[in-house]
């Protein structure tokens, strides 16, 4: 079973709808991270989280919010989907106590919005 | 804005090849990444380089941090067709408050049999 688990990997929705994607990790590690992977552009940091009471915006934060329910599982939700949004979404964590903060990601999640 | 450049963006080669990617910034990190994505799946981690000048090889990868943390390089003896994916760098700032890496936009690599 893969450490970092997302859901679902695949959607497809229409402009206005409300999203969630949720991730849980069986890691143990204390942050979590959600980034959008485009084209061309590499992968950028939409929100962070250190711990379960620690959220903290990335560079691409608008229209979207996300929840720590518990230290192993952080979901990103779009409140109200555009089609700017389709993405590839990944979830991400890293340990504090390693040396480096080297990042595990999931599989990944493909939304569409048309 | 911290950015990453990387390059070159594609690179399409026959198996047996050479090949180098580059990754550069005008910032300093305290540790730059290197991962490998393929398709349908999440970018995993290569290597990880701390020190300036340092060099670190996984069989036929060499990753070498420039001296002044600025830069990283990638370099493929013999490419195969496994070698095929997304090479993503990503530099960390080192502030702990920010808890975030810089990615490049990839290198897609194609090695042809």
């Amino acid at each position: 079973d893969a450490d970092v688990t997302q859901t679902p990997r695949n959607r497809i929705t229409k402009t206005g709808k409300r999203i969630m994607l949720e991730c849980s990790q069986t890691k143990g590690h204390d942050r979590m991270y959600w980034y959008r992977q485009d084209p061309g552009l590499g992968l950028r940091l939409i929100y962070y989280s250190f711990d379960v009471k620690d959220i903290n915006k990335g560079e691409i934060s608008d229209g979207y919010s996300v929840s720590r329910q518990a230290q192993a599982k952080f979901s990103l939700s779009l409140e109200s989907a555009i089609p700017n949004q389709t993405a590839l979404y990944f979830c991400a964590t890293s340990d504090t106590r390693g040396a480096t903060r080297e990042l595990f990601f999931g599989e990944g999640s493909r939304l569409t919005v048309l | 804005t911290q950015l990453l450049e990387q390059s070159p963006q594609f690179l399409s080669i026959q198996e047996g090849e050479n090949l180098t990617v580059y990754c550069n910034s005008s910032s300093v990190f305290s540790s730059l990444q290197w991962y490998r994505q393929e398709p349908g799946e999440g970018p995993v981690l290569l290597v990880t380089v701390v020190t300036g000048g340092e060099v670190k090889k996984l069989k036929r990868l060499t990753f070498q941090f420039g001296d002044a943390r600025k830069d990283s390089s990638l370099h493929i003896t013999a490419a195969q067709p496994g070698d095929t994916g997304l090479y993503l760098c990503a530099g960390d700032t080192g502030s702990s408050n920010t808890g975030k890496l810089i990615f490049g936009q990839g290198t897609t690599l194609q090695v042809k049999p």
